[in-house]
Formats: structure tokens, sequence, C-alpha cells
């Protein structure tokens, strides 16, 4: 079965300071991998998404994920962070392993990154 | 340009009693899906509806159920409430079932179940 694992389920960095958040999945088949936020009371808002082409996506608020296929992961980084970003980051995977006519998301459990000034 | 929506924001029920959440997808989006956002269990799909037919559906009990409307819109039912049933139910829309297509999500429907 598919999945995505987040190894890391809460990432304490101090303000101005570069993070990592990673995420792996499982699957023999093509993806398209995407990183959401949730803050607080909200709902999910999509940070980017790597559908092919460069491997290297760039998305919003100064957020960039690395796609590499031969270790099948997907981490988000951001070269410096502040107290905003506090907030819940769920990676997904969406592919044609259900016999192409889907679109359902497979989620990660989550990483809470906590920024502390 | 609107988001997706969804209603009401808070819904409180009892054990056995019926629930219905409804979702507005963002205009000129045709596919919605269902996720359940429970408390140790994360983010789970539900069903994916697009142009009114159910296409897909999670590993949930038939009590689950829903329909779109010809505007898109979506309703989500659940029948017969248990209290494992007490999430956050998150709608989202895309452009097209494709795989590959961005899902944006509502702010959910936090429902609880006394």
């Amino acid at each position: 079965a598919q999945s995505v694992t987040q190894l890391d389920s809460q990432v304490p960095v101090f303000e101005e300071a570069p993070v990592e958040l990673r995420c792996n999945y499982s699957s023999s088949v093509s993806v398209y991998l995407f990183w959401y936020v949730q803050y607080p009371n909200q709902g999910l808002q999509l940070l980017l998404k790597y559908l092919s082409g460069s491997t290297l996506v760039k998305g919003i608020n100064g957020f960039e994920a690395e796609f590499n296929k031969s270790q099948t992961s997907f981490h988000l980084r951001k070269p410096s962070v502040h107290i905003s970003d506090t907030a819940e980051y769920f990676c997904a995977v969406s592919g044609a392993w259900d016999g192409g006519a889907t679109n359902k998301l497979i989620f990660g459990t989550g990483t809470l990154l906590a920024v502390q000034p | 340009e609107a988001g997706v929506t969804q209603s009401p924001t808070h819904l409180i029920k009892t054990r056995g009693q019926q629930a219905t959440l409804r979702c507005s997808p963002i205009s000129g989006h045709t596919s919605v899906y269902w996720y359940q956002q429970a408390l140790g269990l994360g983010l789970q799909f539900l069903l994916w509806y697009d142009e009114g037919e159910e296409r897909n559906r999670g590993n949930f009990p038939p009590r689950f159920s829903g329909r779109q409307f010809p505007n898109y819109s979506s309703e989500l039912n659940v029948n017969a409430l248990e209290l494992e049933d007490s999430a956050l139910y998150l709608c989202a829309s895309s452009l097209e079932g494709g795989s590959g297509q961005p899902q944006h999500f509502g702010d959910g429907t936090r429902l609880s179940i006394l």
C-alpha cells in the first residue's frame, strides 16, 4: 500500500534559522507530491506541488522542496523561518495506483513546526 | 476569488443522530473531495465526487455517504453517529479529477458527538 512518512512529529527551531521537514513516500508508480500547511482552527493551504519537470519546486511563503526519486523523498525547506511559520505541515501524495481513476491524497501524519523567538 | 466554503463551522450531535455537512467548491472546480481529520488518526480520504458521480470512496462504513449537486456543491451525510465520528471534516475541490490536480481545502466542519 502507498504510504507517506513524516519522521518528525515536532521540529523546534529558532526564528531566522533554516529548517528542513522530512517526507518519504512509498510507491511503485509515478506520483504527484504536495506540501500543505494547517494553521490552528483552519483548513489546509497548499504550499507547493511537484507534478513533473524540475526536481526543485518553489512554493509560497519562501518554502521550497526537492523531489528525489532514488530516495523517494520530498523534503521541505526554508532558509529563514519566522514566528508566523508556526503551524502543522503535511506531506501528501497522489497517483494512479487505483487503476488510474483517482486523485485521492494520502497524507503523512504531519510535522508541527514550532518557531521560537 | 472565493475559496472553498463549508457549513456549518461547528456541529454538535448525540449518538445515533444524523449529520449533514455542506461544501461549496471554488468557482469552476468540478471535483469535490471529503476528508476526515480525527485526533490520533490523521487525515483520511472519505469520498470523491466528480460531475455529480461518486468516483471513489475510502475505507469508511456505508453510513458515510454524500452527493454532488448540478452546481457542483456537495453534502456529506453521516448516519447513526458514533462517538468515534467526532472529527474535523474537510472538503476540497479541484479543477477536474485527474491525478495530480491540486486540491484546495475549506476550513472544515468540526463535528462533535456527545
